[in-house]
């Protein structure tokens, strides 16, 4: 268990709404990321953070943003949602320790459906 | 455009097979590659991860990696009805902020 928590688990939300989904982590690691799961499309990155106030877009940014202003919080907004933001949101950390430079630790997920 | 691709599946073995995944990769400069298990509705979960040329085992699997000819494969011995599952591949990218790239997952589905 790498101590995330995702909230809510799970969210239907009218397109054109704003929606944020928090990421929270209780083991202070720098390295957190946004990624989205679809069929046939494996995880695809939306954005990542390597530290407070430090972030970047990852392949699919268009239409999300991020902030993150506490090393425990990584918040995903979707500022108008579109049903093709309909997904599974995955937060994860990466421990960024000797040996283990790149490993992945997930959260539970988040469920969101766009109608 | 750095790639990983996987055989979608559905990969379906007899219960006490040999489970064998494959992966392949486009960027030579990869050096951390990793197998992650994600069952239906669950999120993935690190099963195994490898560094060097050769094979590395933990228990029922044991990873496999050829970088001249840049692939990865997952074995799985003597596999069993809780190893049905989907298996994601994932790839460092080379140069970027500790940043992973994956494939689309194989689908395993172990036989009674």
């Amino acid at each position: 268990d790498a101590g995330i928590t995702q909230s809510p688990r799970h969210k239907v939300t009218e397109t054109g709404t704003p929606v944020t989904l928090r990421c929270h982590q209780t083991e202070n690691h720098r390295y957190m990321y946004w990624y989205r799961q679809d069929p046939g499309h494996g995880l695809r990155l939306i954005h990542y953070s390597y530290g407070v106030k430090d972030t970047d877009k990852g392949e699919v940014s268009d239409g999300y943003s991020v902030s993150r202003s506490k090393t425990e919080d990584f918040l995903l907004t979707l500022e108008s949602a579109t049903s093709s933001q309909t997904s599974v949101y995955f937060c994860a950390i990466s421990p960024i320790t000797s040996g283990s430079s790149y490993e992945q630790y997930f959260g539970p997920g988040t469920r969101l459906t766009v109608t | 455009q750095k790639e990983v691709e996987q055989n979608s599946g559905p990969l379906s073995v007899p219960e006490g097979a040999i489970a064998s995944l494959n992966c392949t990769y486009s960027d030579r400069g990869s050096q951390s590659f990793f197998w992650y298990r994600q069952y239906s509705g669950k999120s993935p979960e690190l099963i195994m991860s490898i560094y060097s040329n050769g094979d590395k085992e933990d228990g029922r699997f044991t990873a496999q990696l050829n970088k001249a000819s840049q692939y990865v494969s997952l074995l799985i011995r003597d596999s069993q009805p809780s190893d049905s599952a989907t298996y994601l591949c994932a790839v460092n990218i080379r140069g970027s902020n500790y940043q992973l790239i994956w494939g689309a997952g194989t689908k395993l589905i172990i036989k009674p």
